[in-house]
Parts: structure tokens; C-alpha cells; sequence
């Protein structure tokens, strides 16, 4: 059964702080692995990822892949109050555009 | 620039009434839709997906069903809802997955 497991599930930090937010995956026929953020209401795209050891980066906002460990991470440096949301990480496979399967999601609370 | 739209935002309704939530994309051509279901403190649950007019395929088996009348319209129903149908609903569209899904804003449905 295809697994896709984030941690932790919740963290508190406070502005300025730096996170490191976890994805791991179990899936047959790997092919990417997607991280969106959702405030209030609709996910919205972050980051897509297909091959090992190549950096996505947004602003504050960097990823990274590692197909052999079937693991990514989501750092975001210098925390704001407007990066609190839930951040979802999601994974594809091989021979099938329509299968998405997600993890449960990083609540991330920045404090003030 | 394409645009989805979901509607209503909110939605409270008793045990064993009808359902219907529509889901309607502008700005692109043929593309898959989906209907995923997101429960509190959860991850997105895909339930539905469609390739074209008139193709559904479910993911999960319930009492829920989906149509695609038209090219860039999808619609959610239930004869009878179930308390257990209560959560968050996004529809969502990708032309082939190349950059990701992009969701809708998402209908909040109560089931009393």
C-alpha cells in the first residue's frame, strides 16, 4: 500500500526561526513529489520534484529530493507570521497522470 | 491565465438529503479534473477523477458519485448524504500533472 508520511504533524516556532519539515514516501513506480501550502482554504503549488539532489528554491522557501533514502524536505528560513499554514507533500507515480496521494500535512504555527 | 471556481463556499445540510457541488475551470482546454475530500486533522483523499466528458473514474466507494457533462464541468452529488460525508471538498484540474495540480477554493460541508 502506498505511504506517504509528513512530520511532525504540528510546530510552533517563532518569526526568524528556521524549519525543516519531513516527507516520506513508500509508492511502487515513483515519479514526483509535489509540496503545496494551504492556509485557509485551497492548497497552492510549491514546489515540484523529480530528480535526487536538486534544490528547488523560492525565495525563503528551498526543497530537496532524495530518491534513494525516499525522503524529501521543505526548509523555510527566516520564518514569518505568513508562512503559518498546513504544508502538504503529495507524490505521483509512474504510468498513471492521475493518481496523487498525500501525506496528512505539517500544521506550522509562526509566533510573533 | 486559467481560473477554477467552486461553489457554494459553505454548505450545511441534514443526514440523508441530496448533494450537489459544482466545480467549473476556465482558461484551458480538456483538462483532468478531480474531487478530493479533505476531513479535519487529515490529508487530501482523491474521490473522483476525470479525463473527459463523461469519464469518471472513483477511487474510493461510497455514496458519493461524480459527472462531467461538460469539457471544464464537474459536479460532486449524493442522493443521501451520511454524517460521515462531512469535510472539506477541492476540486482540483492539471493538464497531465507537468506542473502539479491546482485546486479550487474548496466547499465546506456540514452534514447535521
Amino acid at each position: 500500500e502506498d505511504k506517504v508520511v509528513q512530520s511532525p504533524l504540528s510546530l510552533v516556532v517563532h518569526e526568524g526561526d528556521t524549519v525543516t519539515l519531513n516527507c516520506s514516501y513508500e509508492v511502487t513506480n515513483f515519479r514526483s513529489l509535489l509540496w503545496y501550502k494551504q492556509e485557509k482554504k485551497a492548497p497552492t503549488f510549491l514546489f515540484m520534484l523529480t530528480s535526487s539532489g536538486i534544490e528547488k528554491k523560492s525565495g525563503r522557501l528551498s526543497s530537496i529530493l532524495d530518491k534513494k533514502e525516499l525522503f524529501s524536505i521543505l526548509n523555510i528560513t527566516a520564518t514569518q507570521t505568513g508562512d503559518s499554514a498546513v504544508y502538504l507533500c503529495a507524490v505521483t507515480v509512474q504510468y498513471n497522470n492521475n493518481d496523487m496521494r498525500f501525506g496528512a500535512g505539517t500544521r506550522l504555527t509562526v509566533k510573533p | 491565465s486559467q481560473t477554477i471556481h467552486q461553489w457554494p463556499a459553505t454548505l450545511v445540510q441534514p443526514v440523508g438529503s441530496p448533494l450537489s457541488l459544482e466545480c467549473t475551470v476556465e482558461g484551458t482546454s480538456n483538462p483532468n479534473l478531480y474531487w478530493y475530500r479533505q476531513a479535519a486533522g487529515r490529508g487530501l483523499q482523491l474521490l473522483f477523477y476525470s479525463v473527459g466528458i463523461g469519464q469518471i473514474s472513483s477511487e474510493v466507494p461510497q455514496n458519493l458519485s461524480a459527472s462531467r457533462p461538460q469539457d471544464r464541468q464537474f459536479i460532486l452529488s449524493s442522493k443521501k448524504l451520511l454524517l460521515s460525508d462531512s469535510g472539506f471538498y477541492l476540486c482540483a484540474w492539471s493538464q497531465g500533472l507537468a506542473r502539479g495540480q491546482f485546486f479550487g477554493p474548496g466547499t465546506r460541508l456540514t452534514v447535521l
